[in-house]
């Protein structure tokens, strides 16, 4: 069965630190994979996007995320976090056989001062 | 107008009544989306438009709920005798195209939070 597994519930880090959220999927075709983040009464935001090429891909807001098919995997990386990246975030995978996209449960970021 | 719009932002409703959601996709928006996100989960796909038409319905829980989208741009969401498992944030998105993959970008609107005593 198709899934979308986000391990980390809930993570925090400081102002300023590194950031790795983890997401990995299950499918048997080619993976079309996306990053949203939530903000409380906020729509969903597109962060980033692979379809194809270069597996390291560069969204908005800083972040950045890279595939690797080998491990099935598609995590977001920051280099600094801020305080406004607070929020929900979201991975999702879209393949060639649906035309929809399936979330992750996501994970909480909470940013300590 | 600039973004995804959903209407009500809140509606609670007792069960068993009848409701309807509405969704104002992106202008030029050919696909349309509707999801459901319960609390602590990520958005659940229920039902793709593509213009006019249903493409894909196979997301919808039950023959309670049905969706339309008459000429190719609003669309709204019924869901016939309501039951407390309903309660949820029903989130509408569009894209361009639609299509295979999640028909590329989906832009979403901010939801409507659904609470049925």
């Amino acid at each position: 069965a198709q899934s979308v597994t986000q391990p980390d519930i809930h993570i925090t880090v400081s102002e300023g630190a590194s950031l790795e959220l983890r997401c990995n999927y299950s499918y048997g075709a080619t993976p079309y994979l996306f990053w949203y983040v939530q903000s409380p009464g906020q729509g969903l935001q597109l962060l980033l996007k692979y379809f194809s090429g270069d597996t390291l891909v560069q969204g908005i807001k800083g972040f950045e995320a890279e595939f690797k098919r080998s491990q099935s995997s598609f995590n977001l990386r920051k280099p600094s976090v801020h305080w406004s990246d607070a929020a929900e975030y979201f991975c999702a995978v879209g393949t060639d056989n649906n035309n929809d996209m399936r979330f992750g449960a996501g994970t909480r970021l909470t940013v300590k001062p | 107008g600039a973004g995804v719009s959903q209407t009500p932002s809140n509606k609670v409703t007792e069960k068993g009544k009848y409701v309807e959601l509405r969704c104002d996709p992106i202008s030029g928006h050919t696909a349309l989306y509707w999801y459901r996100q319960s609390l602590g989960q990520g958005p659940e796909f229920l039902i793709y438009f593509q213009g006019t038409g249903a493409a894909d319905d196979s997301g919808l829980p039950n023959d309670r709920f049905f969706a339309v989208r008459p000429e190719g741009s609003v669309s709204t969401l019924k869901i016939q005798r309501t039951e407390r498992g309903d309660s949820a944030v029903y989130l509408c998105a569009s894209s361009r195209q639609g299509g295979r993959g999640g028909g590329g970008e989906q832009f979403f609107g901010p939801g409507t939070r659904l609470t049925v005593l």
